[in-house]
Protein backbone atom coordinates (compact mmCIF):
# COMPACT_ATOMS: atom_id res chain seq x y z
CA UNK A 1 0.00 0.00 0.00
CA UNK A 2 0.72 3.99 -0.25
CA UNK A 3 3.91 5.18 2.12
CA UNK A 4 4.62 8.58 2.97
CA UNK A 5 7.43 9.73 4.89
CA UNK A 6 8.34 13.49 5.22
CA UNK A 7 11.87 14.75 5.93
CA UNK A 8 13.23 18.25 6.83
CA UNK A 9 15.99 20.34 8.84
CA UNK A 10 13.95 20.39 12.18
CA UNK A 11 15.10 23.97 12.76
CA UNK A 12 14.78 27.12 10.76
CA UNK A 13 15.65 30.67 11.26
CA UNK A 14 12.98 33.38 11.44
CA UNK A 15 12.54 35.06 8.05
CA UNK A 16 14.09 31.81 6.57
CA UNK A 17 12.37 28.90 3.87
CA UNK A 18 11.29 26.09 4.68
CA UNK A 19 11.99 23.05 2.99
CA UNK A 20 10.43 19.90 3.52
CA UNK A 21 10.37 17.01 1.34
CA UNK A 22 7.90 13.72 1.16
CA UNK A 23 8.65 10.24 -0.22
CA UNK A 24 5.96 8.46 -1.86
CA UNK A 25 6.44 4.14 -2.25
CA UNK A 26 3.94 1.87 -3.05
CA UNK A 27 2.35 3.85 -5.61
CA UNK A 28 2.65 6.42 -8.28
CA UNK A 29 3.07 10.16 -8.23
CA UNK A 30 0.82 10.89 -11.05
CA UNK A 31 -2.96 10.85 -11.45
CA UNK A 32 -3.41 11.45 -7.17
CA UNK A 33 -3.99 14.71 -5.07
CA UNK A 34 -1.03 15.48 -2.75
CA UNK A 35 -1.29 17.73 0.19
CA UNK A 36 0.74 19.48 2.73
CA UNK A 37 -1.24 19.72 5.91
CA UNK A 38 0.52 21.32 9.85
CA UNK A 39 -0.45 20.93 13.34
CA UNK A 40 0.20 23.03 16.21
CA UNK A 41 -1.27 23.50 19.52
CA UNK A 42 -2.20 26.94 19.11
CA UNK A 43 -4.08 26.25 15.39
CA UNK A 44 -4.40 22.94 15.67
CA UNK A 45 -4.98 20.87 12.07
CA UNK A 46 -4.46 23.60 9.23
CA UNK A 47 -4.49 22.48 5.21
CA UNK A 48 -1.83 24.04 3.50
CA UNK A 49 -2.56 23.15 -0.22
CA UNK A 50 -2.55 20.00 -2.43
CA UNK A 51 -1.11 19.30 -6.12
CA UNK A 52 -2.33 17.08 -8.49
CA UNK A 53 -0.02 15.40 -11.34
CA UNK A 54 -2.04 14.75 -14.22
CA UNK A 55 1.27 12.63 -15.78
CA UNK A 56 0.39 14.40 -19.29
CA UNK A 57 3.43 15.12 -20.62
CA UNK A 58 2.68 18.71 -22.21
CA UNK A 59 4.30 20.92 -18.89
CA UNK A 60 1.04 23.46 -19.35
CA UNK A 61 -1.51 20.51 -18.59
CA UNK A 62 0.87 18.61 -15.92
CA UNK A 63 0.57 19.98 -12.60
CA UNK A 64 -1.97 22.39 -10.94
CA UNK A 65 -1.68 23.34 -7.37
CA UNK A 66 -4.42 24.88 -4.97
CA UNK A 67 -3.29 26.77 -1.54
CA UNK A 68 -5.02 27.95 1.69
CA UNK A 69 -5.54 31.61 0.83
CA UNK A 70 -3.88 32.63 4.40
CA UNK A 71 -0.67 30.70 3.19
CA UNK A 72 -1.20 31.48 -0.80
CA UNK A 73 1.35 34.18 -0.84
CA UNK A 74 4.31 31.95 0.94
CA UNK A 75 3.57 28.34 0.53
CA UNK A 76 4.67 26.37 -2.97
CA UNK A 77 4.10 22.53 -3.71
CA UNK A 78 5.81 20.66 -6.30
CA UNK A 79 6.73 17.08 -7.50
CA UNK A 80 9.83 15.44 -8.84
CA UNK A 81 7.56 12.40 -10.71
CA UNK A 82 11.12 10.85 -11.45
CA UNK A 83 11.80 10.63 -7.82
CA UNK A 84 8.40 10.20 -6.49
CA UNK A 85 8.30 12.86 -4.16
CA UNK A 86 6.50 16.04 -3.33
CA UNK A 87 8.02 19.35 -2.01
CA UNK A 88 6.77 21.94 0.08
CA UNK A 89 8.24 25.19 0.43
CA UNK A 90 7.16 28.10 3.22
CA UNK A 91 8.87 31.63 3.09
CA UNK A 92 9.49 34.22 5.72
CA UNK A 93 9.12 31.94 8.28
CA UNK A 94 8.10 33.07 11.93
CA UNK A 95 6.97 31.53 15.39
CA UNK A 96 3.96 30.74 14.11
CA UNK A 97 5.16 28.23 11.67
CA UNK A 98 6.40 26.09 13.96
CA UNK A 99 4.37 22.80 13.78
CA UNK A 100 4.77 19.42 12.65
CA UNK A 101 4.13 19.08 9.05
CA UNK A 102 2.47 16.53 7.41
CA UNK A 103 1.93 15.30 4.28
CA UNK A 104 -1.22 13.39 2.73
CA UNK A 105 -2.79 11.79 -0.07
CA UNK A 106 -6.30 13.34 -0.66
CA UNK A 107 -8.97 11.26 -2.71
CA UNK A 108 -12.15 11.63 -0.82
CA UNK A 109 -10.36 12.56 2.35
CA UNK A 110 -6.94 12.44 3.43
CA UNK A 111 -6.71 8.98 3.59
CA UNK A 112 -3.03 8.06 3.88
CA UNK A 113 -0.69 10.37 5.87
CA UNK A 114 3.10 10.12 6.65
CA UNK A 115 4.28 10.21 10.18
CA UNK A 116 5.22 13.84 10.16
CA UNK A 117 8.47 16.14 10.05
CA UNK A 118 8.58 18.47 13.18
CA UNK A 119 9.52 22.22 12.25
CA UNK A 120 10.63 24.98 15.06
CA UNK A 121 11.23 28.32 13.86
CA UNK A 122 14.24 29.96 16.31
CA UNK A 123 16.87 31.85 15.93
CA UNK B 1 -14.21 30.09 5.98
CA UNK B 2 -16.07 27.66 7.09
CA UNK B 3 -15.39 26.96 10.81
CA UNK B 4 -16.41 23.44 12.21
CA UNK B 5 -16.99 23.40 15.78
CA UNK B 6 -16.75 20.52 17.97
CA UNK B 7 -18.51 18.97 20.84
CA UNK B 8 -17.70 18.37 23.69
CA UNK B 9 -14.08 19.38 24.12
CA UNK B 10 -13.47 16.22 26.62
CA UNK B 11 -15.74 13.14 26.86
CA UNK B 12 -15.06 10.99 29.88
CA UNK B 13 -16.63 7.12 28.97
CA UNK B 14 -15.59 3.71 30.65
CA UNK B 15 -15.00 0.79 27.82
CA UNK B 16 -17.94 -0.68 26.69
CA UNK B 17 -19.74 2.50 26.91
CA UNK B 18 -21.82 3.96 23.62
CA UNK B 19 -19.63 7.67 22.52
CA UNK B 20 -21.52 10.58 20.48
CA UNK B 21 -18.89 13.25 18.98
CA UNK B 22 -20.56 16.45 17.88
CA UNK B 23 -19.02 18.46 14.51
CA UNK B 24 -21.19 22.23 14.00
CA UNK B 25 -20.13 23.78 10.69
CA UNK B 26 -20.62 27.53 10.07
CA UNK B 27 -22.58 26.93 6.74
CA UNK B 28 -23.60 24.09 4.96
CA UNK B 29 -20.81 21.37 3.87
CA UNK B 30 -23.65 18.91 2.39
CA UNK B 31 -22.43 15.90 3.24
CA UNK B 32 -18.60 16.57 2.54
CA UNK B 33 -17.70 15.74 5.57
CA UNK B 34 -14.79 13.32 7.53
CA UNK B 35 -14.04 12.50 10.40
CA UNK B 36 -10.04 10.80 12.36
CA UNK B 37 -8.67 9.53 14.83
CA UNK B 38 -5.39 10.47 16.40
CA UNK B 39 -3.41 9.09 19.25
CA UNK B 40 -0.38 10.47 21.03
CA UNK B 41 2.72 11.32 18.75
CA UNK B 42 0.82 9.73 15.59
CA UNK B 43 -0.68 11.19 12.09
CA UNK B 44 -4.62 11.16 12.00
CA UNK B 45 -6.18 7.83 10.68
CA UNK B 46 -9.19 8.46 8.18
CA UNK B 47 -12.08 6.73 9.86
CA UNK B 48 -15.48 8.04 8.23
CA UNK B 49 -15.06 10.47 4.96
CA UNK B 50 -18.76 11.69 3.09
CA UNK B 51 -20.30 11.83 6.42
CA UNK B 52 -21.26 8.20 6.54
CA UNK B 53 -18.65 6.09 4.28
CA UNK B 54 -16.24 3.71 6.79
CA UNK B 55 -13.21 3.94 5.38
CA UNK B 56 -10.79 0.68 4.72
CA UNK B 57 -10.05 -1.31 7.66
CA UNK B 58 -12.47 1.20 10.32
CA UNK B 59 -14.42 -1.48 12.32
CA UNK B 60 -18.17 -1.25 12.41
CA UNK B 61 -18.44 -0.09 16.07
CA UNK B 62 -17.30 3.53 13.99
CA UNK B 63 -20.80 4.94 12.54
CA UNK B 64 -21.15 8.52 10.99
CA UNK B 65 -24.08 10.28 10.55
CA UNK B 66 -25.19 14.16 9.27
CA UNK B 67 -25.60 15.93 6.44
CA UNK B 68 -25.41 20.02 5.69
CA UNK B 69 -24.10 21.92 9.12
CA UNK B 70 -24.53 19.05 11.93
CA UNK B 71 -22.95 15.87 11.86
CA UNK B 72 -22.35 12.70 15.07
CA UNK B 73 -19.40 10.42 15.12
CA UNK B 74 -20.44 7.15 17.26
CA UNK B 75 -18.26 5.10 18.45
CA UNK B 76 -21.21 1.80 19.65
CA UNK B 77 -19.06 -0.05 22.48
CA UNK B 78 -15.87 1.36 23.35
CA UNK B 79 -12.35 -0.35 23.08
CA UNK B 80 -9.74 0.81 25.64
CA UNK B 81 -7.96 1.90 21.81
CA UNK B 82 -10.54 4.22 20.75
CA UNK B 83 -9.25 6.84 23.38
CA UNK B 84 -7.78 9.51 21.46
CA UNK B 85 -8.52 12.87 19.72
CA UNK B 86 -11.18 12.76 17.00
CA UNK B 87 -11.13 15.72 14.37
CA UNK B 88 -14.25 16.50 12.25
CA UNK B 89 -12.55 17.92 8.25
CA UNK B 90 -14.46 19.21 5.59
CA UNK B 91 -14.03 19.60 1.56
CA UNK B 92 -17.38 21.41 0.67
CA UNK B 93 -14.80 24.80 0.40
CA UNK B 94 -11.56 23.72 0.62
CA UNK B 95 -10.15 21.97 3.46
CA UNK B 96 -10.74 23.16 7.19
CA UNK B 97 -10.62 20.51 10.41
CA UNK B 98 -12.39 21.50 13.84
CA UNK B 99 -10.72 21.43 16.70
CA UNK B 100 -10.88 18.19 18.19
CA UNK B 101 -12.44 16.35 21.10
CA UNK B 102 -10.95 14.08 23.30
CA UNK B 103 -12.21 11.26 24.57
CA UNK B 104 -10.59 9.98 27.85
CA UNK B 105 -11.55 6.97 29.57
CA UNK B 106 -13.18 7.81 32.55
Amino acid sequence: QVKLQESGPGLVKPWETLSLTCGVSGGSITNNYWSWIRQSPGKGLEWIGYIHDSGNTESYYRQSTTYNPSLESRATISVDRSKNQVFLKLTSLSGADTATYFCARLVDAFDVWGQGSMVVVSS
Amino acid sequence: EIVLTQSPGTLSLSPGERATLSCRASQSVHHFLAWYQQTPGQAPRLLIYDASNRAAGVPPRFSGSGSGTDFTLTISSLEPEDFAVYYCQQRSNRYTFGQGTKLEMK
